[in-house]
Order: structure tokens, then sequence, then C-alpha cells
């Protein structure tokens, strides 16, 4: 199984800040990656696909790069909406694995 | 617009079965693959298995195989996860998902 291991599990930041989290896998994926959102007793959400595609509706202060190996998804001006936790999802072989998580706090 | 709407909370017993379901609206049922994830109470997301357009071929974490049954029926447009030998550890929020859209999520309780 490719494992995903993301990075920080959590962050402490501030309304208008520039934050990022980085996915790692296992092994190359080429850009089979999603990012996704989700809130306390929500449904994730998808934010990102094809590891820089910004899913439509979602704001353009969220972007995703990066391919084979290493992504990132970096939020350029946090908004207070975007306090959630986020992960990476590889879609590239089954079994599909999520990282672990990162937690974005105040 | 796509829709996912899954069937309501269920309560088990450790060693029952469980079968969920989610009915599938707004696009054409039989073009997508549909996948389902769990989250345990506090824990991060975990994918459990694929399920093709045609309903033939499933795919199933190693972890889940031969516990998990995952079936489509195309005239209803719902798809169906069915989870067996429940111990109190399948305790989660039960999503079904096309990546783009999800459903909003099912809590099966497994309690004795």
């Amino acid at each position: 199984d490719i494992q995903m291991t993301q990075s920080p599990s959590s962050l402490s930041a501030s309304v208008g800040d520039r934050v990022t989290i980085t996915c790692r896998a296992s092994q190359g994926i080429r850009s089979d990656l999603g990012w996704f959102q989700q809130k306390p007793g929500k449904a994730p959400k998808r934010l990102i696909y094809a590891a820089s595609s910004l899913q439509g509706g979602v704001p353009s202060r969220f972007s995703g790069s990066g391919s084979g190996t290493e992504f990132t998804l970096t939020i350029s001006s946090l908004q207070p909406e975007d306090f959630a936790t986020y992960y990476c999802l590889q879609h590239y072989t089954f079994p599909y694995t999520f990282g672990q998580g990162t937690k974005l706090e105040i | 617009q796509v829709q996912l709407v899954q069937s309501g909370a269920e309560v088990k017993r450790p060693g029952a079965s469980v079968k969920v379901s989610c009915k599938a609206s707004g696009y054409t049922f039989s073009d997508y693959y549909l996948y389902w994830v769990r989250q345990a109470p506090g824990q991060g997301l975990e994918w459990m298995g694929a399920i093709n357009p045609s309903g033939l071929i499933t795919t199933t974490a190693q972890k889940f195989q031969g516990r998990v049954s995952m079936t489509r029926d195309t005239s209803t447009s719902t798809v169906y996860m069915e989870l067996s030998s429940l111990r109190s550890e399948d305790t989660a929020v039960y999503y079904c998902t096309r990546l783009d859209s999800w459903g909003q999520g099912t809590l099966v309780t497994v309690s004795s």
C-alpha cells in the first residue's frame, strides 16, 4: 500500500496568515492526489483535485502543487472559516490512502 | 446537482452485521466509481473500498477483506456497504463518496 505522510499534524495560525501543508507519498503517484477540508460534524469537502486543480466553488486562496511524491496545499490568506482539518488522498492505485490529517487552529 | 443520500444511524451488537445504503442522484449513476470511507470518533479518514460503475468489480482495503461487501443497484441508483462481524472498533461514521461529492454520513454504533 502507498503510505501518505502528512505534516504537520497540527498548526496554529492567525487570520491573514499564509499556511502550507505537505503530503509525501511512499512511491510516485503522478498527480493523482486530492486535498479535502473537514469541519467538525460535517462530511469532507474536496478543495483540490489532480494535485493542483481547484474544485469549482472553492476560493482562489487555496492552491495545490506537486507531483510524484511531494505535494503541498497552500492557503494564501487564512480566513476564519478555514479553521478545520485537512487531508490528502492518493487515488493513483488501490487501496486509496489518506494522510493522517492536519488540524488548523487559531 | 450531485447528491448522495445515506441511510440513517444504526446501533448494533458485537458480532452482528450492518448494511448502509447510499442513493445517488443528479448524474449518470453508471458513469462513476463510488467509494466508502469511515471515520472513528476523533480519528482521521479511512478508505474502505470502491465499487465500479457496473457493480461487477469491487476493491476493498485489506483490513476489511472478508468482512465487507459492496453492491450497487442501478435500477434505483443506490449502492450498499455491508460490514459483518462487527466489533466496538467499527463504531464510526461511514461515508459514501464520489470524491467530489459526499453523502452526509451514517453513524454506526457497535455496543453490547
